[in-house]
């Protein structure tokens, strides 16, 4: 799987866009961007996953470049319960494989 | 709403005493993982089954750690004997067989003390 980073941690204000970045310049043609978010105290809970086009949810948004090699999720009204960390995966889909989280982003959204 | 569900919710034991932590994936789901959460390492994953196969146990310590499908609604992971360091909370998660999505559960908040 491709190695993603992400910013540590990001600040928001409740009913604003939260545009969370991922950089993943090794990415291969056939591995897709996965989101998932780790709310305090529960299990991980996928959001979004694209190839190249953009997608849309009614969780979120997911804007990948052209070239792939980064991609952002957008949360477009973040409320306070979006707080969470959020991890950006990048793998083969329909691969039934495990996960591979890194550290995520740690995302604070502020009254 | 279908939903994967692990017992127990809570477990603190001593160094040395057997720790059985129970899962029950989404009825239809052809693959479980069990990951480990701590402070220091993340989310890890420690073993994963298809259709009751374990395919992947790598990330367990084998000394320790065993973990199995009785059938196909039941996954379990056991440590004997527990240690100070197995401390973490562990998420069990079932998907089906061609899909993306993982389904995670609660989570089991295991202290080893």
């Amino acid at each position: 799987d491709a190695k993603t980073t992400q910013p540590t941690s990001m600040d928001c204000a409740e009913g604003r866009a939260a545009n969370l970045p991922c950089n993943h310049s090794t990415i291969s043609g056939n591995e897709y961007v996965y989101w998932y978010r780790q709310i305090h105290s529960q299990g991980p809970q996928y959001i979004i996953h694209g190839l190249k086009n953009n997608e849309t949810n009614e969780m979120a948004s997911l804007i990948i470049t052209e070239d792939r090699k980064s991609s952002t999720l957008i949360l477009p009204h973040a409320t306070l319960r979006d707080t969470a960390v959020y991890y950006c995966i990048v793998r083969v889909s329909n691969s039934g494989y495990a996960l591979n989280f890194g550290k995520g982003t740690s995302l604070l959204v502020t009254p | 709403d279908a939903r994967v569900t692990q017992t127990p919710r809570h477990k603190v034991t001593e160094m040395g005493q057997e720790v059985t932590m129970r899962c029950q994936p989404i009825l239809g789901h052809n693959t479980v993982f069990w990951y480990r959460q701590t402070m220091m390492q993340g989310l890890e994953l420690l073993a994963y089954f298809r259709n009751r196969a374990p395919l992947d146990d790598s990330g367990m310590p084998k000394d320790r750690f065993s973990a199995e499908m009785p059938d196909a609604t039941l996954a379990t992971l056991k440590i004997q004997p527990s240690e100070p360091r197995d401390s973490a909370v562990y998420f069990c998660a079932s998907g089906p067989m061609i899909g993306e999505t993982q389904y995670f559960g609660p989570g089991t908040r295991l202290l080893v003390l």
